[in-house]
């Protein structure tokens, strides 16, 4: 039972155009959410969070948007550079002692210049 | 480099084997969590540890074990190992027992069982 999905594998867009991922998830008691990086070879690296009391936040040319009552959040690039080629996990969890990160299966987004 | 620090990077083994991988956290950080990520899934959760301790435990097979040592370093053990846990498998750290700040993931070691 998938707890965070990503039902998108793939995402191609023009450099300097907006990128959207999406995430939805099944369990209401998710309080965080983030969203990683991850190019090959390397280790997912930490981009960009919201907690659920909020529903949105703003870092440079990345936005996460939260939708509680959908259950849905979103990361948007803009604008996007080639460099931003990358897998994308969305990641949730709750605040009970026992629990980790929850992760979603990643989306690979290319961008082509 | 994040400051996680795995060993080995690549790990080739014949099925049946045991192989031992290690995690050095950040700096400061008394949190580990080990994931695995096979072909076309996500980042699965096999187990945390905290200063030393267990807290929590995901979907580890019972092949599977892990600890944490006084410090604070991790090693994932893998035995009888078959086809199917051929992976990627990755360490976490993080300052606190919550994860508040998220967390910092080492490169990885990939796993092929052949």
């Amino acid at each position: 039972d998938q707890q965070v999905k990503q039902n998108s594998p793939s995402l191609s867009v023009q450099e300097g155009r907006i990128s959207i991922l999406n995430c939805d998830y099944t369990n209401s008691m998710f309080d965080y959410f983030l969203w990683y990086k991850k190019y090959p070879a390397e280790g997912p690296t930490f981009l960009i969070s919201i907690s659920s009391i909020k529903d949105k936040n703003e870092d440079g040319r990345f936005t996460v948007f939260l939708n509680k009552s959908a259950k849905h959040l979103s990361l948007h690039i803009v604008p996007s550079q080639p460099g931003d080629s990358a897998v994308y996990f969305c990641a949730a969890r709750t605040n009970q002692a026992g629990t980790a990160l929850i992760f979603g299966k990643g989306t690979t987004l290319s961008v082509s210049s | 480099d994040s400051g996680v620090t795995q060993t080995p990077k690549h790990l080739i083994t014949a099925t049946g084997q045991r192989v031992t991988l290690r995690c050095s956290p950040r700096s400061g950080d008394l949190s580990v969590y080990w994931y695995q990520q096979s072909l076309d899934q996500g980042l699965q959760f096999l187990i945390h540890y905290y200063n030393g301790e267990e807290r929590a435990k995901g979907n580890i097979l019972e092949r599977f074990s892990a600890q944490q040592f006084p410090d604070l370093h991790s090693e994932l053990n893998l035995s009888s190992l078959e086809l199917g846990d051929s992976a990627l498998y990755f360490c976490a750290s993080s300052p606190t027992g919550t994860g508040n700040y998220g967390y910092t993931f080492g490169s990885g070691t990939r796993l092929t069982v052949v």
